[in-house]
């Protein structure tokens, strides 16, 4: 019964040049989140994914950063031209319902992005 | 908007008692979560209230007061695993969907 999947867990990048990071929700689960946290804070949200479907994208820079769900395989998180200040730990968390339910998000791993 | 507060460190003793406080001013709201989140990894869920009162589970205790805005976790007999960030996160409506906030978390130090 795997978790939520990332990949890969550690990405190093040069500036300019383009990051992609995978998240496979858990089995079951359609809804994908992704959030960026910073070393001493907490969690921020990017954005939030439904299969195919871009539901909640207030949290993501308007720039360079782009996130998809394709019917199949896993989400992505694209950053394009990375800068200094995308260092961070990225993780994706998933659920099996958005609406009214005691089900938690469940988080992976997650990626820390360096860029050098 | 959505705030939720919580200290950002507290140290307690190894098989003491500790409680960590949340409060949140959130339009609408619909539960409250508590995760537990070690250096470097994921967060793992904890508890979550949405009533008003107490949840158990084990060593761990979670309390919800909605007209207060207030919660806590109360973590029993203290082990030094227990030294990790305590995450509270509230779900509310936002934007056609239940979104959820998280607090910046409290670190926790158990020393001997």
């Amino acid at each position: 019964n795997a978790g939520v999947m990332q990949n890969p867990r550690h990405l190093v990048r040069r500036r300019g040049q383009e990051a992609r990071l995978r998240c496979s929700p858990m089995k079951g689960h359609s809804h994908v989140y992704w959030y960026r946290q910073l070393p001493e804070e907490g969690l921020k949200f990017m954005v939030y994914l439904q299969k195919e479907n871009i539901i909640d994208e207030s949290g993501m820079p308007k720039e360079r950063f782009s996130a998809e769900f394709p019917k199949e395989g896993p989400s992505i998180l694209r950053i394009q031209q990375v800068v200094r200040g995308d260092s961070a730990a990225y993780f994706c968390a998933s659920s099996p319902a958005n609406e009214y339910s005691n089900q938690p998000q469940h988080f992976g791993d997650g990626t820390r992005l360096s860029i050098l | 908007g959505q705030n939720i507060d919580q200290p950002t460190e507290m140290t307690a003793t190894e098989g003491a008692i500790v409680q960590i406080n949340c409060t949140y001013q959130t339009s609408g709201f619909n539960g409250l979560f508590w995760y537990q989140q070690h250096a470097g990894e994921a967060p793992t869920f904890l508890s979550y209230n949405v009533l008003d009162g107490l949840e158990e589970k084990g060593r761990f205790s979670s309390f919800l007061s909605r007209s207060k805005g207030y919660s806590y976790l109360l973590l029993k007999e203290l082990q030094m695993k227990d030294s990790a960030s305590y995450l509270c996160a509230v779900r509310s409506p936002s934007g056609g969907y239940q979104k959820v906030t998280f607090g910046i978390g409290t670190k926790l130090q158990v020393i001997p």
